[in-house]
């Protein structure tokens, strides 16, 4: 069956520190990959996706994420957080039915 | 980014009693999902919904579940008689095709005493 893993379930940063979240999952065929963040109190939103093309990606908030296919994984990165950037994240995997599969999610606090 | 609206934000019922959980897409997506995370746990796909008809469904939605889009806008999940196991975080989500970005609401809390 599919899955996605997400190692960290907790992560405590202080300001200014880079920022790795770890996501594999398993699946052969082609996927879509995502990134979404779920700050307190609010809905989960697109940080970044994968369909395609260049495995580095862009997302907004200055994370980007690196899809590697021989590790079945895509990292999510910042090289500085903020406080603002406490929230909760999530990756999923889209592999060619409807349905997303979720990570276990990665609750972030960063301290000021 | 294109939103969902969803309604109730919270609601509470009582075990054995049905919920209507509602979606407005603010769009002219044609596919719907429906989510749940139970608290502390990860985000699960219940259904998915395009063109009037179920497309895929998960193990969880069992015959207590149902769909529908009566009015070609709201889209709804049914639970006919809730169980204390229902209780979680339910979210809608559209797409614009079946392999595009999947869109999220703000959910709604399922509290069944």
């Amino acid at each position: 069956a599919q899955s996605v893993s997400q190692h960290n379930h907790h992560v405590i940063l202080s300001e200014a520190a880079s920022l790795e979240l770890g996501c594999n999952y398993s699946y052969g065929g082609t996927v879509n990959l995502f990134w979404y963040v779920q700050y307190p109190g609010q809905h989960l939103q697109l940080l970044l996706k994968y369909f395609s093309g260049d495995p580095l990606v862009k997302g907004i908030k200055g994370f980007e994420a690196e899809f590697i296919k021989s590790k079945f994984s895509f990292n999510l990165r910042k090289p500085s957080v903020q406080w603002s950037d406490t929230a909760e994240y999530f990756c999923a995997v889209h592999s060619g039915t409807y349905k997303y599969i979720f990570g276990t999610g990665t609750r972030l606090k960063v301290l000021a | 980014e294109p939103e969902v609206t969803q309604t109730p934000s919270h609601q509470v019922t009582q075990m054995g009693q049905e919920v209507i959980l509602r979606c407005v897409p603010i769009s002219n997506h044609l596919y719907f999902y429906w989510y749940r995370q139970i608290l502390g746990q990860k985000v699960e796909f219940l259904v998915s919904f395009y063109n009037n008809e179920i497309s895929e469904k998960s193990e969880i939605f069992d015959d207590q579940f149902s769909v529908e889009r009566p009015d070609g806008s709201n889209f709804t999940l049914k639970i006919r008689s809730t169980k204390l196991e229902d209780s979680a975080m339910y979210f809608c989500a559209r797409s614009g095709g079946a392999s595009d970005t999947q869109y999220f609401g703000p959910g709604t809390r399922l509290t069944v005493l």
